[in-house]
């Protein structure tokens, strides 16, 4: 399935680091979004963009910055992380107005050492 | 209080029986409803839509109650590929709010 696709798919990264995650939606959806999920919790809503615009900032720490060119692309650049941010990191993307329904990439497993 | 509760489980159960998975959720102003479906290691999927009157996709049914805020799952006749971890969500415009997940394990 190639709907929505993530790269890289594994990233091991140092504190000091600066990296970018990219996504990219085959599906003709206006809204995208970056989840986190933990082990042993919930997927976390991290940032929401309708028609390339950011529509929700979940309290998300500075050194997670989105970036949102077109409706089909979605960036998330990292820098300066601490071991905790260490998750899968999700993309999901959806018709707006179209009851909500969510798709997701594959993910990207990220080690922060 | 969490946003959506669920039971953890594992809930390990033997091919061809019947499962029923239970979900609750504190926002009344939620508006949609699903179950996910997320494999060891992989993303989730989406299974099914909830609807207030019920809907059925082969050997799942689900159901929800606007009233108790309360949402089911139910499987019947389990396979093997059913083992996963099913995730209970709830919208409110394009935001969604997941559960924990319940876990289940359907063994021969």
């Amino acid at each position: 399935e190639t709907g929505v696709t993530q790269t890289p798919r594994h990233l091991v990264m140092g504190m000091t680091n600066k990296k970018s995650l990219k996504c990219e939606q085959h599906l003709g959806h206006n809204a995208m979004y970056w989840y986190k999920q933990s082990a042993k919790k919930p997927l976390e809503l991290m940032f929401v963009y309708n028609f390339k615009e950011q529509t929700e900032n979940n309290s998300v720490p500075s050194r997670f910055s989105p970036e949102c060119p077109n409706s089909s692309h979605l960036f998330l650049h990292l820098h300066t992380l601490q071991p905790e941010d260490s998750a899968l990191y999700l993309c999901a993307s959806s018709q707006e107005g179209v009851g909500g329904e969510q798709y997701f990439g594959p993910g990207t497993r990220l080690t922060v050492t | 209080r969490k946003e959506v509760e669920q039971d953890p489980g594992p809930f390990n159960v033997p091919e061809g029986a019947t499962v029923a998975f239970n979900c609750t959720y504190s926002n009344s102003a939620s508006q949609s409803f699903f179950w996910y479906r997320q494999d060891c290691r992989k993303e989730p999927k989406l299974l099914m839509s909830v609807y207030s009157s019920g809907n059925e996709d082969g050997r799942f049914t689900a159901q929800l109650n606007r009233a108790s805020q309360y949402i089911s799952l139910l499987i019947r006749d389990s396979k093997l590929s059913d083992s996963a971890t099913y995730l209970c969500v709830v919208g409110r415009g394009n935001k969604l709010t997941f559960g924990t997940g319940t876990q289940l394990k359907v063994e021969l």
